[in-house]
């Protein structure tokens, strides 16, 4: 199994600024990608990070917010750009399992607050 | 993708089978069972999934019936660390809101 270690654990920022989240496998995997996790709420695809090329991004989220890198096979970061209160949520990464499509390793996730 | 239907909560005495039900009666036919949790304050973790026939591993058994419509996981001796959200997905990997998972000591 991959483990998926994520940083900052946790973040307070202030309203108009960005953080990049950093998300690290200690092996290689095919697929990673992006969920939001809102205040007592369920998990939601933002993105699959594609290695060498630009991520596939879900309904309703958009590259300008929420740029995303993959330069290698164990890395990728998620900016969350021009913060405001509404983006406080958990973000979590996950890479795929190589069991079969779908099965995922989800990372710790990083608490987002914006002030 | 299926929707999956699960109830919103159950509880389970510690040490018991807790068995968890899931309805997924538009599943295709090519399409897996899947089971995560998340405990409070973690991210998800996978636990189990199938396609046809039930499947068991360390962490948990999945029974699918016959016409793959609905499916049950059973936790066989309940501790009070399973007690989490439990999500249920058919298809594609698309997260409802689970059932919460209470075990009672």
């Amino acid at each position: 199994s991959a483990v998926i270690s994520q940083k900052p654990s946790r973040d307070i920022c202030q309203r108009g600024t960005s953080l990049t989240i950093q998300c690290q496998v200690d092996s290689q995997v095919t697929m990673m990608f992006w969920y939001r996790q809102q205040p007592g709420q369920s998990l939601t695809l933002i993105a699959t990070a594609n290695q060498g090329s630009e991520a596939t991004y879900e309904s309703g989220f958009v590259i300008d917010k929420f740029p995303i890198s993959r330069p290698n096979l164990t890395f990728s970061t998620l900016t969350v750009s021009n913060m405001s209160p509404e983006d406080s949520s958990i973000y979590l990464c996950s890479g795929d399992a190589g069991l079969v499509k779908d099965t995922q390793y989800f990372g710790p996730g990083t608490r987002l607050t914006v002030l | 993708d299926a929707k999956t239907t699960q109830p919103t909560s159950m509880d389970c005495a510690e040490g018991r089978a807790a068995n968890l039900p899931c309805n997924h009666s538009t599943i295709s036919g090519n399409e897996y069972v899947y089971w995560y949790r998340q405990i409070h304050s973690q991210g998800p973790q996978y636990i189990i999934h199938g396609l046809k026939n039930n499947e068991t591993n360390e962490m948990a058994s999945l029974i699918i019936t016959e016409d793959r419509k609905s499916s049950t996981l059973i936790l066989p001796h309940a501790t009070l660390r399973d007690t989490a959200v439990y999500y249920c997905i058919a298809g594609k990997l698309t997260f409802g809101t689970g059932t919460r998972l209470t075990i009672i000591p």
